[in-house]
């Protein structure tokens, strides 16, 4: 089985201001890690995936994410937020076998202050 | 190309009813997974539909049914509503073989209310 913490459910943040949201996973099989963002009132967007190769993964928005297998971590990354950033994040992973089912975290709600 | 859609996007039942939703994968898409997230929280994985089949299920009750057709189309049943199944119920699809680009592809959700 597989669970995900995301250690912060709110993280105010000024604009122009860089962001780091933290998610830590457990597994006792390998995985596949995943951020989805989530604005008001609408489904999941993806905004990067690890599926192998380089650990700093680099996503849309100018979203980054790095995988750190020995901290079990997948932090997301932006040098500098935007109003329109502000939404609810979701870290998830999902084994690498031939199970496609997600398990996420409980979200991190970011608020982009000017 | 149509991404994952879903309907109705909105519903209000009360406790006791039957609701059907529906999904219609993202094209070239023959996987479809649900989803439930309540209010602040994540999305809970219910089951998810391959080649007509259910092939894997989350902790929730008999409650929770489904359905896939032959076109990869998918319907979510719950049967007895509560108070507590009031949330946003999410589907996604995916692919295989050479589709499969390792991630799922979410839909509007359509939001449950139940009175």
């Amino acid at each position: 089985a597989q669970s995900v913490t995301q250690l912060d459910s709110q993280v105010p943040v000024f604009e122009e201001a860089p962001v780091e949201l933290r998610c830590n996973y457990s597994s006792s099989v390998s995985v596949y890690l995943f951020w989805y963002v989530q604005y008001p009132n609408q489904g999941l967007q993806l905004l990067l995936k690890y599926l192998s190769g380089s650990t700093l993964v680099k996503g849309i928005n100018g979203f980054e994410a790095e995988f750190n297998k020995s901290q079990t971590s997948f932090h997301l990354r932006k040098p500098s937020v935007h109003i329109s950033d502000t939404a609810e994040y979701f870290c998830a992973v999902r084994p690498t076998g031939s199970a496609r089912q997600l398990t996420f975290g409980s979200g991190t709600q970011l608020t982009v202050l000017p | 190309d149509a991404g994952v859609t879903q309907s109705p996007t909105h519903l209000i039942k009360t406790r006791g009813q039957q609701v059907t939703l529906r999904c219609s994968p993202k094209s070239g898409h023959d996987t479809v997974s649900w989803y439930q997230q309540a209010l602040g929280q994540g999305p809970q994985f219910i089951f998810q539909y391959y080649e007509e089949e259910e092939r894997q299920r989350g902790n929730f009750p008999d409650r929770f049914s489904g359905h896939q057709f032959p076109n990869y189309s998918s319907e979510l049943n719950v049967n007895a509503l509560l108070l507590g199944d009031s949330a946003l119920y999410l589907c996604a699809s995916s692919g295989t073989g050479t589709v499969n680009t390792g991630e799922l592809f979410f839909g509007e959700g359509s939001r449950l209310t139940v009175l």
